[in-house]
C-alpha cells in the first residue's frame, strides 16, 4: 500500500522560503520508472502541478514557477522536499505530493495535503 | 504554453449520465486522465490513459477520447458522485490539468 504526507510549516511570511516534505512508504524512489510530484491548489481554485523528481534525479518544473523552485529526493529516509523561495500571499495553497505511476504521466495515490498561508 | 479546457460546471439528475469535456491542442496525440475531489479530500484518479480504469473505481465511470477532447462519462450518477473533477495530461515535460468541473447532482 502506497502511502504518502506532506509536512512543513503552515504559516510563511511574504518574501520567506517554503520547505515541505513528502514522507512516503510503500515504493522506493530507487525503482526504475518511479517519481514523486508536487501539485497545489489555491482555496477555491484548480489544481496547479509544481514540479516532480524521477527515480533517476531527473527533474521538472513548472515553468512560469522555474526559478522560484528546487525538488530534490533523500532516497534512504524515503523523502522528497520541495522548495519555493520568495513566498507571496498569491501562493496560499494546499500542496499536495503525489506518487507518480511508473512511466505513466499520473499521479495515485496523492498525500493528504498541508494547508499554507503566506501572510505577515 | 498548453492548456486543457472544461466546463465550470455540469448538472445531472440522479440515474442519469453525466458527460464532462477536456479540450486541448492535439489532445488524441497524448494521453488524458480524470481525477475526482471531494470537498476537504484529495484527488482521487479515477481514469488513466483515457479509457483505463483503476481497482476499485466504479464500473459507472469509463473515458473516451475523440480528435482532441477527451470525455469523462458517469452512468447512472449517483448522489455520491458529487465532486470536482480534473483532467489531466503531459505536454513536453510539463504537467497539466484543466481548470476542474463541478459536477452537481440535482
Amino acid at each position: 500500500q502506497i502511502t504518502l504526507k506532506e509536512s512543513g510549516p503552515t504559516l510563511v511570511k511574504p518574501t520567506q522560503t517554503l520547505t515541505l516534505t513528502c514522507t512516503f512508504s510503500g515504493f522506493s524512489l530507487s525503482t526504475t520508472g518511479v517519481g514523486v510530484g508536487w501539485i497545489r491548489q489555491p482555496p477555491g481554485k484548480a489544481l496547479e502541478w509544481l514540479a516532480l523528481i524521477f527515480w533517476d534525479d531527473d527533474k521538472r518544473y513548472r515553468p512560469s514557477l522555474k526559478n522560484r523552485l528546487t525538488i530534490t529526493k533523500d532516497t534512504s529516509k524515503n523523502q522528497v522536499v520541495l522548495t519555493m523561495t520568495n513566498m507571496d500571499p498569491v501562493d496560499t495553497a494546499t500542496y499536495y505530493c503525489a506518487h507518480r505511476v511508473p512511466f505513466m504521466e499520473t499521479y495515485d495515490p496523492w498525500g493528504q495535503g498541508i494547508l499554507v498561508t503566506v501572510s505577515s | 504554453s498548453y492548456e486543457l479546457t472544461q466546463p465550470p460546471s455540469v448538472s445531472v439528475s440522479p440515474g442519469q449520465t453525466a458527460s464532462i469535456t477536456c479540450s486541448g491542442d492535439k489532445l488524441g496525440n497524448k494521453y488524458a486522465c480524470w481525477y475526482q475531489q471531494k470537498p476537504g479530500q484529495s484527488p482521487i484518479l479515477i481514469i488513466f490513459e483515457d479509457t483505463k480504469r483503476p481497482s476499485g473505481i466504479p464500473e459507472r465511470f469509463s473515458g473516451s477520447i475523440s480528435g482532441n477532447t477527451a470525455t469523462l462519462t458517469i452512468s447512472g450518477t449517483q448522489a455520491m458522485d458529487e465532486a470536482d473533477y480534473y483532467c489531466q495530461t503531459w505536454d513536453s515535460t510539463t504537467v497539466v490539468f484543466g481548470g476542474g468541473t463541478k459536477l452537481t447532482v440535482l
